[in-house]
């Protein structure tokens, strides 16, 4: 059973930094992409971030661009997002989603149950 | 930057067929792929590749994509389809989502 598990969420302030993990388990980590999403309160779903399987490749929403890089771990099954000069728009429940393919641009086609981040002072 | 558009909201009498559009200039030529989302609840894939239903998906969820339409269609509605459905494409390096369609089984 494919398991996303993420953490690292919490209150932070405008202008500060966080790091958001998320543990996989159930599948061959190492053979596919990896994304986060996140979503507002009340509103859609918004793409943040993919890494490739090898993490080799990487891609960021222009929303979010040059301040959040996305990492892997593959010996640890382990898929990590940066954030930094973080502002109140970042706020939203944020999601790890497991891709259907190695290079991303697949379907996502499992999700965890995310982790909250709320930037306010 | 690519967009896709889906409207609002749907509604849907219990056992009728709900359809929901997606809209994006040459949508056709990319594959569509739809998310429900439960209330509380993480999205679930359930259409692929414009017309693939992953595994525990009902056969009442069927999808197509030509033009710039992908549509997904929900045939003999349950009140368990009540959710919010979302659309997304993948263009030059993002995943475009839609805003997002609510349906409602009344």
């Amino acid at each position: 059973e494919v398991q996303l598990l993420e953490s690292g969420g919490g209150l932070v302030q405008p202008g500060g930094s966080l790091r958001l993990a998320c543990a996989a388990s159930g599948f061959t980590f190492s053979s596919y992409a990896m994304n986060w999403v996140r979503q507002a309160p009340g509103k859609g779903l918004e793409w943040v971030a993919t890494i490739s399987a090898s993490g080799a490749t990487r891609y960021n929403a222009d929303s979010v661009k040059g301040r959040v890089t996305i990492s892997r771990d593959n010996t640890k099954n382990t898929v990590h997002l940066h954030m930094n000069s973080l502002r109140a728009e970042d706020t939203a429940l944020y999601y790890c989603a497991k891709d259907h393919a190695e290079g991303g641009g697949s379907s996502l086609d499992f999700w965890g149950q995310g982790t909250l981040v709320t930037v306010s002072s | 930057s690519y967009e896709l558009t889906q409207p609002p909201s749907v509604s849907v009498s219990p056992g009728q067929t709900a359809s929901i559009t997606c809209s994006g200039d040459k949508l056709g030529d990319k594959y569509a792929y739809w998310y429900q989302q439960r209330p509380g609840q993480s999205p679930v894939l359930v259409i692929y590749q414009d017309n693939q239903r992953p595994s525990g998906i009902p056969e009442r969820f069927s999808g197509s994509n030509s033009g710039n339409t992908a549509s997904l269609t929900i045939s003999g509605t349950e009140a368990t389809d009540e959710a919010d459905y979302y659309c997304q494409a993948w263009d030059s390096g993002t995943y475009v989502f839609g805003p997002g369609t609510k349906v409602t089984v009344l």
